[in-house]
């Protein structure tokens, strides 16, 4: 099946930083999303972006399928921002496939 | 309000007890999924549906039974849940099974003795 990696695993920043998450993926996808987890594990929707580039307030999110890699950005970070950071891949033939997440911890 | 719903969202059981975790949704979607969620790990795709009475594993199938008789329902069957399944369960809706964004349930945390 696709194997997703993400890094880094874990990322540490004061707030008012500015950050990049990375999500590659090992095959072709039809689709391709960014989630927020929360502290208390609900699934928030960030991006539904399988190519091209998408901004919402302080974040943005670009992806190169052809390339088999996507990034998240996030500016102007602050301590809400914490949490775990999701990327999933999905093909039309119906199976996802999330990658392990990067730990965000935004410091006051 | 566009959403899906699970119940129970929390749940403590014993081996070997049946239970079921009950998936909604209320946006007439094609495609539902379940996922579970262990410490340290992202989602892992357990069971999906494209459509009423059409269902396919994931990757982690074992121990785990799903059914689609109506559209907007898409219950998760333990029969004989074990330890090793407690874990964070999360169910899924979308209109297409892969080119259109999911949109998750709250999440069920179920712990299993």
């Amino acid at each position: 099946g696709i194997q997703v990696e993400q890094s880094p695993p874990d990322l540490i920043l004061q707030e008012g930083a500015n950050s990049t998450l990375r999500c590659n993926f090992s095959d072709s996808v039809n689709n391709l999303q960014w989630f927020h987890q929360n502290p208390w594990g609900q699934l928030i929707n960030l991006f539904y972006i399988p190519s091209g580039t998408k901004q919402n307030g302080r974040l943005s999110a670009t992806t190169v399928a052809t390339e088999r890699y996507s990034l998240l950005y996030i500016s102007s970070s602050q301590t809400t921002d914490s949490g775990v950071y999701f990327c999933a891949v999905y093909t039309n033939a119906g199976k996802s496939t999330f990658g392990d997440g990067t730990t965000l911890t935004v410091k006051p | 309000e566009a959403q899906v719903t699970q119940n129970p969202r929390y749940l403590i059981t014993v081996t070997g007890k049946k239970l079921t975790v009950t998936c909604s949704q209320n946006m007439n979607h094609e495609y539902m999924s379940w996922y579970r969620q262990d410490p340290g790990l992202g989602l892992r795709q357990i069971y999906y549906s494209m459509n009423v009475e059409v269902t396919d594993k994931g990757d982690v199938p074992e121990g785990y039974k799903v059914s689609r008789k109506e559209k907007r329902n898409f219950p998760l069957i333990l029969e004989s849940p074990s330890p090793n399944q407690t874990s964070l369960y999360f169910c899924a809706s979308s209109w297409d099974r892969g080119g259109v964004e999911l949109f998750f349930g709250e999440g069920s945390r179920l712990t299993v003795l």
